[in-house]
């Protein structure tokens, strides 16, 4: 199985920030790379695929980035609606993996 | 409204079983790959199943294979998933997902399963 493993685990970021979040593969996924936001309580919902695709109504300070086996998710300028946990997800080969998860929360 | 809804979850004993369903609609649901994707309390993201658009191909997590099964009717616009030898670390929130090309593109609001005596 291909291990997905985010860094850090949990950012503290105020609103404006830059934030970035890696997500590394045990091995070479080329793009097949998906990022998600999801809420307390809430479905995951994706914002990245293809490691760089916005997918359609996701905001544009989202942007993803790299190849192979690592990928960063960059948010420009944190909005007080960002703050979630992230994940990160492989679409190589099955079984599909997950990130353990980056928790955004407010300094 | 394009929109998947789960149902059936609650709460079951050990080696018990359970059929959660996903009804799908404001797209046709006939053309799209589908998933199930858990969450346990607390925890990240494990995906489970997934079934190919003619239900022909169906592949599954080495943590559930040989206990859940997993189907679809094209017809009624509904997946189904049947959960037995249900465990402790079964107990999770199950969304279904469609797929496009490998990702995620839509989810459910998510059914809980409680495995507990």
């Amino acid at each position: 199985d291909i291990q997905m493993t985010q860094s850090p685990s949990s950012v503290s970021a105020s609103v404006g920030d830059r934030v970035t979040i890696t997500c590394r593969a045990s091995q070479d996924i080329s793009s097949w790379l998906a990022w998600y936001q999801q809420k307390p309580g809430k479905a995951p919902k994706l914002l990245i695929f293809g490691a760089s695709s916005l997918q359609s109504g996701a905001p544009s300070r989202f942007s993803g980035s790299g190849s192979g086996t690592d990928f960063t998710l960059t948010i420009s300028s944190l909005q007080p609606e960002d703050f979630a946990t992230y994940y990160c997800q492989q679409a190589n080969t099955f079984p599909r993996t997950f990130g353990q998860g980056t928790k955004v929360e407010i300094k | 409204e394009v929109q998947l809804v789960e149902s059936g979850g609650g709460l079951v004993q050990p080696g018990g079983s359970l059929r959660l369903s996903c009804a799908a609609s404001g797209f046709t649901f006939s053309r799209y790959e589908m998933n199930w994707v858990r969450q346990a309390p607390g925890k990240g993201l494990e995906w489970v199943l997934y079934i190919s658009s003619s239900g022909s191909t169906i592949y599954y997590a080495d943590s559930v294979k040989g206990r859940f099964t997993f189907s679809r009717d094209n017809a009624k616009n509904s997946l189904f998933m049947q959960m037995n030898s249900l465990r402790g670390e079964d107990t999770a929130v199950y969304y279904c997902a469609r797929e496009a090309t490998g990702y995620f593109d839509l989810w459910g609001r998510g059914t809980l399963v409680t495995v507990s005596s």
